[in-house]
């Protein structure tokens, strides 16, 4: 079945960077695009870009311009999401998701990154 | 601020049907499909409804979505207690730098 694990919960401090990973199982990780969407506590859903595992091509949320870095390992089915010069209102959980012709279906359980001095 | 317009809170009794709307533009829901995600507390969204009115592999039937011009809605018939959540909707936009946008959000309570 297809499967998206994410990476344990991380505690930052301001000016800090995080990466996340996202561990893919159950399907041809190079066949869909893997999303990356954040929620900060008690908000709403907020799209921050996208990866094709087969290119590594990218696109970013006009918002982490300058600030976001998406990969991926090939070998291990697995993404990644770096987020750098953290500040406090960066505190969210932070999703992973596959897409495929405009259907994004499964997603990750998210991982909370908390920003703090 | 949310491009996609939905209402903060819907409700309803048990056995009720319940419709939450979500609006947009020509740049957005005019011209691209409208998906609904369900987020139960404390849990990652999940695929309600895609390409406006389909539903995957098990959604029940009690859940259908629709689409008219800039806007869309969500039905829920039949209302059940663990249908309490917050949904989303979510479309492409030709006009932004951000291509895909989520709609703010709607809690719904089950009375």
């Amino acid at each position: 079945q297809v499967k998206l694990v994410q990476s344990g919960a991380e505690v930052k401090k301001p000016g800090a960077s995080v990466r996340v990973s996202c561990k893919t199982s159950g399907y041809t990780f190079s066949g869909y695009y893997i999303y990356w969407v954040r929620q900060a506590p008690g908000q709403g859903l907020e799209w921050m870009g996208w990866m094709h595992p087969r290119s590594g091509g990218t696109k970013f949320a006009e918002n982490f311009q300058g600030r976001l870095t998406m990969t991926r390992d090939m070998s291990i089915s697995t993404a990644y999401m770096e987020l750098s010069s953290l500040r406090s209102d960066d505190t969210a959980v932070y999703y992973c998701a596959r897409e495929k012709e405009r259907i994004v279906d499964f997603w990750g359980q998210g991982t909370l990154v908390s920003v703090s001095s | 601020q949310s491009v996609l317009t939905q209402p903060p809170s819907a409700s309803g009794t048990p056995g009720q049907r319940v419709t939450i709307s979500c609006s947009g533009s020509s740049a957005n829901i005019g011209r691209n499909s409208v998906n609904w995600y369900q987020q139960l507390p404390e849990s990652a969204p999940k695929l309600l409804i895609y390409n406006n009115n389909q539903r995957p592999s098990g959604v029940p039937d009690r859940f259908s979505g629709s689409k008219s011009g800039t806007s869309a809605s969500l039905a829920i018939s039949g209302l059940q207690s663990e249908d309490e959540a917050d949904y989303y909707c979510a479309a492409w936009d030709d006009s932004l730098n951000d291509p895909y946008v989520f709609g703010s959000g709607t809690k719904v309570t089950v009375l």
